[in-house]
C-alpha cells in the first residue's frame, strides 16, 4: 500500500462544529486530493492539491477549506459541519507517470454529523 | 462537460461466470482512463489505459481501450467471489485530475 494514512478514521460530530480532517503521506508525491463518496453519487473531488500551498476546488468545493503547509500534510476542514456533510472521505495521492496521474487512496475518514 | 458513464450498475454473476464492465467517456482533452476496485475501504487501483487497441492484463482481469468509440471494457474471467466490488473507472487527464464513474457493483455468487 502506498503511504498515505487518515485521520481521525471515524468521526461523530454535531451540526455547527469546525470539523478538521488529515491526511499524511510518505511518498513525496506532488499531488493530494480530497474526495467524498455517498451512495449513487460515486466519488466527489473536493479539493486538490499541486504543491505547498498551491490548492484548487473541486466540483463540491462549498462548504470546505483546505490547506497544505508542508508536502506530506493535506487537511480538509468543514467549518461548520452541515448533516449533507455526512459520508466517508477519501484522501488520495499522485504523480505525473506516463502523461496521466495514477491515484492512490488512503483508508477513509467516516464521518457522520448529527 | 465531461462525463464519465459506467454500465451496468449491477450485476449478478455465479462463480466461474465470465464478465464484461463497460466505461464509456465523454472526454475533450483525453489523456488516460483508469479502473479501480474498491471492496469494504479504499480504492485499489486496477490498470490506466492509454492507447487504443492494447489489452492490458493482471491475471483474470484484462481491460481495452477504444478511443475512436471512447469507451474502454474490463473483463474478468472465471469470476470468484472474492471479486465481488464495485468498479469504478475514471477519466485521467484534466489538470492532474481524475473524473469517476458511479461504478459497477459486482456480485459473484457461490
Amino acid at each position: 500500500d502506498a503511504g498515505i494514512t487518515q485521520s481521525p478514521r471515524h468521526k461523530v460530530t454535531e451540526t455547527g462544529t469546525p470539523v478538521t480532517l488529515r491526511c499524511h503521506q510518505t511518498e513525496n508525491h506532488r499531488y493530494m486530493y480530497w474526495y467524498r463518496q455517498d451512495p449513487g453519487h460515486g466519488l466527489r473531488l473536493i479539493h486538490y492539491s499541486y504543491g505547498v500551498k498551491d490548492t484548487d476546488k473541486g466540483e463540491v468545493s462549498d462548504g470546505y477549506s483546505v490547506s497544505r503547509s508542508k508536502t506530506e500534510d493535506f487537511l480538509l476542514t468543514l467549518e461548520s459541519a452541515t448533516s449533507s456533510q455526512t459520508s466517508v472521505y477519501f484522501c488520495a495521492i499522485s504523480e505525473f507517470l506516463a502523461d496521466s496521474y495514477e491515484q492512490y487512496f488512503g483508508p477513509g475518514t467516516r464521518l457522520t454529523v448529527t | 462537460e465531461d462525463k464519465v458513464v459506467q454500465s451496468p450498475l449491477s450485476l449478478v454473476v455465479h462463480e466461474g461466470d465470465t464478465v464484461t464492465l463497460n466505461c464509456s467517456y465523454e472526454v475533450t482533452n483525453f489523456r488516460s482512463l483508469l479502473w479501480y476496485k474498491q471492496e469494504k475501504k479504499a480504492p485499489t487501483f486496477l490498470f490506466m489505459l492509454t492507447s487504443s487497441g492494447i489489452e492490458k492484463k493482471s491475471g483474470r482481469l484484462s481491460s481495452i481501450l477504444d478511443k475512436k468509440e471512447l469507451f474502454s471494457i474490463l473483463n474478468i474471467t472465471a469470476t470468484q467471489t472474492g471479486d465481488s466490488a464495485v468498479y469504478l473507472c475514471a477519466d485521467g487527464g484534466s489538470n492532474y485530475k481524475l473524473t469517476f464513474g458511479k461504478g459497477t457493483l459486482l456480485t459473484v455468487n457461490p
